[in-house]
C-alpha cells in the first residue's frame, strides 16, 4: 500500500515565525504535491515537484516555498507565518513522472493525513 | 478542463448500495474520470478511476456512460465508515487535481 506520511496533524505557530512541513512517501513516486484545503474553498494547489530539485508553482504559491532534497521528502516551509495560513495542509504523491503527465497520462494521487496549522 | 457536478448531499442507509451521481459533460476524449473521498479531518482516499469502461476494485463500482457525461460511483454495501465527502474529478490538462464540493454522503444506521 502507498504510504505518505506528514511530520505533525496539529501544529501551533505565532505570526512571523518560520514554519516547516514535512512529507514522505514510501512509493518511490516522481511527483510530490503540497495543497492547503479550507472550508468553501476545496483543495488549492501551492506547488508540486516532478523530481528531486525540481519545483513549480500552483495555483497560491505566494507566503509558500518548497523543498525537495530526496526524492521521498517535500517539504513546504512558511518563511514568515501569518494569520491567513492558518488551514489544512495536505501533501500527495504520484508515479507517473512528468513526461507522461505532458503527454496526458493518468495520474492518481495518494494523500497524506494532514497538517492541521493554526497560527497566532 | 472539464467541470463536474454532483449533489452536495445523499443519504443512504446501512448495508444498501449507495449510488453517487456526477455530470461532466464537458470531459474532453483523454481525460479520465477519479473518485476520491474524505472523510471528516483526515486526507482525501483515492477510491477508483476509469475513462470509457467499467470499472470495479475492492471499494467500489464505477459506472460511465457511454457519451461519457456522467458516471455513477457505487458503494455496494454502504457502512457507517463510509460516510465521507465524496468527489468526483476529470483530470484537467495540468497534472492538478481540481477538487469541488462534493457529495456529503451519509451513511445511517
Amino acid at each position: 500500500d502507498v504510504k505518505v506520511t506528514q511530520s505533525s496533524r496539529y501544529l501551533v505557530k505565532r505570526t512571523g515565525e518560520k514554519v516547516f512541513l514535512e512529507c514522505v512517501q514510501d512509493m518511490d513516486h516522481e511527483n510530490m504535491f503540497w495543497y492547503r484545503q479550507d472550508p468553501g474553498l476545496g483543495l488549492r494547489l501551492i506547488y508540486f515537484s516532478y523530481d528531486v530539485k525540481m519545483k513549480e508553482k500552483g495555483d497560491i504559491p505566494e507566503g509558500y516555498s518548497v523543498s525537495r532534497e530526496k526524492k521521498e521528502r517535500f517539504s513546504l516551509i512558511l518563511e514568515s507565518a501569518s494569520t491567513n495560513q492558518t488551514s489544512m495542509y495536505l501533501c500527495a504523491s504520484s508515479y507517473e513522472g512528468s513526461r507522461g503527465l505532458r503527454q496526458g497520462r493518468r495520474e492518481t494521487q495518494y494523500f497524506g493525513p494532514g497538517t492541521r496549522l493554526l497560527v497566532l | 478542463d472539464a467541470k463536474t457536478t454532483q449533489p452536495p448531499s445523499m443519504d443512504c442507509a446501512e448495508g444498501r448500495a449507495a449510488n453517487l451521481p456526477c455530470n461532466h459533460s464537458t470531459i474532453s476524449g483523454n481525460e479520465y474520470v477519479y473518485w476520491y473521498r474524505q472523510i471528516h479531518s483526515q486526507g482525501p482516499q483515492y477510491i477508483i478511476h476509469g475513462l470509457k469502461n467499467n470499472e470495479t476494485n475492492e471499494m467500489a463500482s464505477l459506472i460511465i456512460t457511454e457519451d461519457r457525461k456522467s458516471s455513477t460511483l457505487i458503494l455496494p454495501h454502504a457502512t457507517l465508515r463510509d460516510t465521507a465527502v465524496y468527489y468526483c474529478i476529470v483530470r484537467a490538462r495540468s497534472e492538478k487535481l481540481v477538487f469541488g464540493k462534493g457529495t456529503k454522503l451519509t451513511v445511517n444506521p
